[in-house]
Order: structure tokens, then sequence, then C-alpha cells
């Protein structure tokens, strides 16, 4: 079957970094999306990887290893607005998305 | 309207009645997608629309149907709820299959 892991929840400090590692197991990759979701509110696009490597926007980092089935997402200079759900999700050969449960991250200042 | 909208916010039903759930685009996207979300799970696709005229089932169709008679409307309808149904719909468009997923408030449903 599909299979998209990530850790429940993560505790970190204002001003640091967090790594949100995601790991897969699909039928086929079109890419992984990284979403963010406020308590509460929609899902919000994040970033996308389709080739091996880091795509770098601003404060947030996003990698993808294909031949490992692992991305991460790298959050910097953190701030307590950045306390929400980050949800991974891998496009599938049949170009649907494939969603994990979420990571909630916990800012603590 | 800019983007994506749903209606109604939340709604509590009755367990065998009828309900339709609204979504509305206005950034002309061919695909529309509406997903449900439980506490502890993904994102579950009930059911999908890749342009005008065509729908599709999802992971967890049953229950729920759709139709996409035009480019910006989509409503999920469930023809006699059941409380394992209570959930938070979300509905989501792209502007095509293979392309970024943009998402609605969503609507939070209650069915007792």
């Amino acid at each position: 079957g599909q299979n998209i892991d990530q850790p429940t929840e993560m505790t970190a400090t204002e001003g640091a970094i967090v790594q949100i590692n995601c790991t897969y197991q699909t039928s086929g990759f079109n890419g992984l999306f990284w979403y963010q979701q406020h308590a509460g509110e929609a899902p919000t696009f994040l970033s996308y990887n389709v080739l091996d490597g880091l795509e770098e926007k601003g404060r947030f980092s996003s990698f993808l290893s294909r031949s490992k089935g692992y991305s991460y997402l790298l959050l910097k200079e953190l701030q307590m607005k950045d306390s929400a759900s980050y949800l991974c999700a891998v496009m599938d050969s049949n170009y649907q998305l494939i969603w994990g449960a979420g990571t909630k991250l916990i800012i603590k200042p | 309207i800019a983007g994506i909208t749903q209606a109604p916010t939340s709604q509590i039903l009755a367990a065998g009645r009828r309900m339709t759930l609204r979504c509305t685009q206005d950034m002309r996207h061919n695909a529309m997608y509406w997903y449900r979300q439980d506490l502890g799970l993904g994102l579950r696709l009930i059911h999908y629309s890749n342009t005008a005229g065509t729908t599709g089932k999802g992971e967890v169709p049953d229950g729920y149907s759709v139709s996409r008679a035009n480019t910006d409307d989509f409503p999920l309808t469930l023809a006699s709820a059941v409380p394992s149904q209570t959930s938070v719909y979300f509905c989501a468009s792209s502007v095509r299959d293979q392309e970024t997923q943009y998402f609605g408030p969503g609507t939070r449903l209650l069915v007792l």
C-alpha cells in the first residue's frame, strides 16, 4: 500500500532551527509537496520538490532524496507564528496526492 | 470572490438527512477535489474532477456524490448522512491535475 510517515509532534524554541522529516512509499512519484496548516484553517502550499536536492524559499527549505524515499522541511529563525501542522504529500502515478497525517510543531519562547 | 469559497462554514446534521456542501472557485482552474480531514489521519480524497463534465472516485467515495456542471462549481452531496461522516471537508483546486492544489476554508460537519 501507499504510506507517508512523519512525526506526530515536535517542539522547538523561538529563533532556532527545526527539521521535519517525511518518508514515503507510494505507487509512482510525481513530486512531493509540503503544506502548512494553522489550527482551524485550510492547508496552504509551502514547497514542491520533484528532483533530488534542496529548494530554498526564504526561511523555509525543502530537501528530497527519491532513492531513499525521504524528504525534510527545514525551518530557520523560528517565529511564534510558525506554530502549525506541517503536511507532507506525495503525488503518485495517477497524479493523486497521498497525504501524511501531519507534524504539529510547537514553538516555545 | 478571490480563490475558493465553501459553504456552509459549519453544520450540524441529523443522521439520515441529505446535505450538499458547496464549493466555488474563480481562478478558472480545471481540476477540483474534495477531501475529508479527521484527527490523526492525513487528508483523504473523496472525489475529484479533472475538467468540467468529468468526475472520478478517490480513496473514500462511499456515501458521497459529486457533479461538475461547469468550471467554477463542484458540490459534494451526502445522500443520507451517517455519524462516521462527521469530519472537516476541504475543497481544493489546481490549474490541472498535475499542479499544486489550493484549498478552500473548509466545512465542519457534525452528524448526530
